[in-house]
């Protein structure tokens, strides 16, 4: 069945350091994929998405680029800021469903 | 800006006492999601609707939980009788026929 992998947290980060995380994929067929971010106290809210291979999806100075080749979806960002702590998920859409398969969230904690 | 709208956020209950979780999907959503948010268990899925209809709620411990949507402007989630063990966050959120979802700030849910 289909399924997200993220890396584990907590991931710690000093303000302006580079930011990676890591998601892998399984999936059938062609699916979409996205990041979504929740801050504390908050709902989940979407980052940013990519519906099919080679595409980027960018916002807010995160990237991620759908890679079918490597069933990778990493988030990155050049230069993180202590606004950017939060909890972020991976997540991949397939079928006609609407649904979403979640991966189990990555913390990110940024220290000035 | 539109928004999803979740009530109560917070609510603390006793075991074996029933509790009603209502939320207002965004206009022109035709399609509703349950989630429950935990530390150990991460966010997983209870229940969809589309237009009204429920599609899945194969995440819902049937025997206690219920889900309905009375109208399009109102979905609701029911425990009854609850237990300490439904302690958790639950999230409403609402797309169209896509895989972008919005979701709500949750209601905090504590059973003692």
């Amino acid at each position: 069945g289909n399924s997200v992998t993220q890396m584990e947290g907590p991931v710690t980060l000093s303000e302006e350091a580079f930011l990676t995380i890591n998601c892998t994929y399984t999936a059938t067929g062609y699916p979409s994929l996205f990041w979504y971010v929740q801050y504390p106290g908050e709902g989940l809210q979407l980052l940013l998405k990519a519906t099919k291979a080679d595409d980027k999806g960018s916002n807010k100075g995160f990237e991620a680029t759908y890679r079918k080749e490597t069933t990778s979806f990493h988030l990155e960002k050049g230069s993180v800021q202590v606004s950017d702590s939060a909890v972020y998920f991976c997540a991949l859409g397939s079928g006609n469903t609407g649904k979403l398969i979640f991966g189990q969230g990555t913390t990110l904690q940024v220290k000035p | 800006d539109a928004r999803v709208t979740q009530t109560p956020r917070h609510k603390v209950t006793e075991m074996g006492q029933e509790v009603t979780m209502r939320c207002q999907p965004i206009l022109g959503h035709n399609t509703v999601f349950w989630y429950r948010q935990t530390m150990m268990q991460g966010l997983e899925l209870l229940a969809y609707f589309r237009n009204r209809a429920p599609l899945d709620d194969s995440g819902m411990p049937k025997d206690r939980f219920s889900a309905e949507m009375p109208d399009a402007t109102l979905a609701t989630l029911k425990i009854q009788p609850s237990e300490p063990r439904d302690s958790a966050v639950y999230f409403c959120a609402s797309g169209l026929e896509t895989y972008e979802q919005y979701f709500g700030p949750g209601t905090r849910l504590t059973v003692t």
